[in-house]
């Protein structure tokens, strides 16, 4: 089962915009991650915000946390065309074994056209 | 490198011909997945494991096995492959969950398609 949610699930934009996608989540977490996965490949991380952060940078990269409202939200700025890609969020899940595993949103798919 | 390996990363073949997609990584990982992607269904996890010889079901297991005898594998098995098997799957691995939930390394891919 999917604990988050990313919305927009499609974003199209023009080179040089900034590009913000959400992701909301239902229960409480130890941390947030943002994944991202060009066209046919693999999942490759992108940032991790812990539960005791608000906010967080990397690069391009913006991450927000609020805990109080069960969301987060990824702002990449001055984008590019090769950031076109599809952007995950990732939180994790409690199992009913008692095993606390990832689980992934269905994702944003980003456009930046040149 | 760090990296996981999947392999084949393409394979065309019938229904109910077994076949088996290997994973392997060799950064000392406990904790490996599978996943299929599918359009509009994001990612969905067929099976984990958190150790050698621990394994667990995902949301997706039905007609899939897995297996892992050694930490750097973990093979999956279609016993009877069928049709709505077809899709892209993943595997992952990352050092450990436990309360950490740490990130994944994913690998490239593997897109089967089942006639």
């Amino acid at each position: 089962s999917q604990q988050g949610e990313e919305d927009p699930q499609a974003l199209s934009i023009q080179e040089g915009e900034n590009a913000t996608m959400n992701c909301s989540y239902k229960t409480s977490i130890n941390n947030l991650q943002w994944y991202r996965q060009n066209s046919g490949r693999g999942l490759v991380h992108l940032i991790l915000i812990r539960s005791n952060e608000r906010e967080k940078h990397s690069g391009r990269l913006r991450v927000t946390l609020d805990t109080s409202k069960k969301s987060s939200s990824l702002l990449i700025t001055a984008s590019r065309a090769a950031d076109t890609a599809s952007y995950f969020c990732a939180t994790a899940r409690w199992t009913s074994g008692g095993s606390y595993i990832p689980t992934f949103g269905r994702g944003t798919s980003l456009i930046v056209h040149p | 490198e760090a990296q996981v390996t999947q392999n084949p990363r393409y394979l065309i073949t019938v229904t109910g011909k077994k076949l088996t997609v290997t994973c392997s990584q060799n950064m000392n990982h406990e904790y490996m997945s599978w996943y299929r992607q599918d359009p509009g269904l994001g990612l969905r996890q067929i099976y984990y494991s958190m150790n050698v010889e621990v394994t667990d079901k995902g949301d997706v297991p039905e007609g899939y096995k897995v297996s892992r005898k050694e930490k750097r594998n973990f093979p999956l098995i279609l016993e009877s492959p069928s049709p709505n098997q077809t899709s892209l799957y993943f595997c992952a691995s990352s050092p450990r969950t436990g309360y950490s939930n740490q990130p994944q390394h994913f690998g490239d891919g593997t897109r089967l398609s089942i006639l």
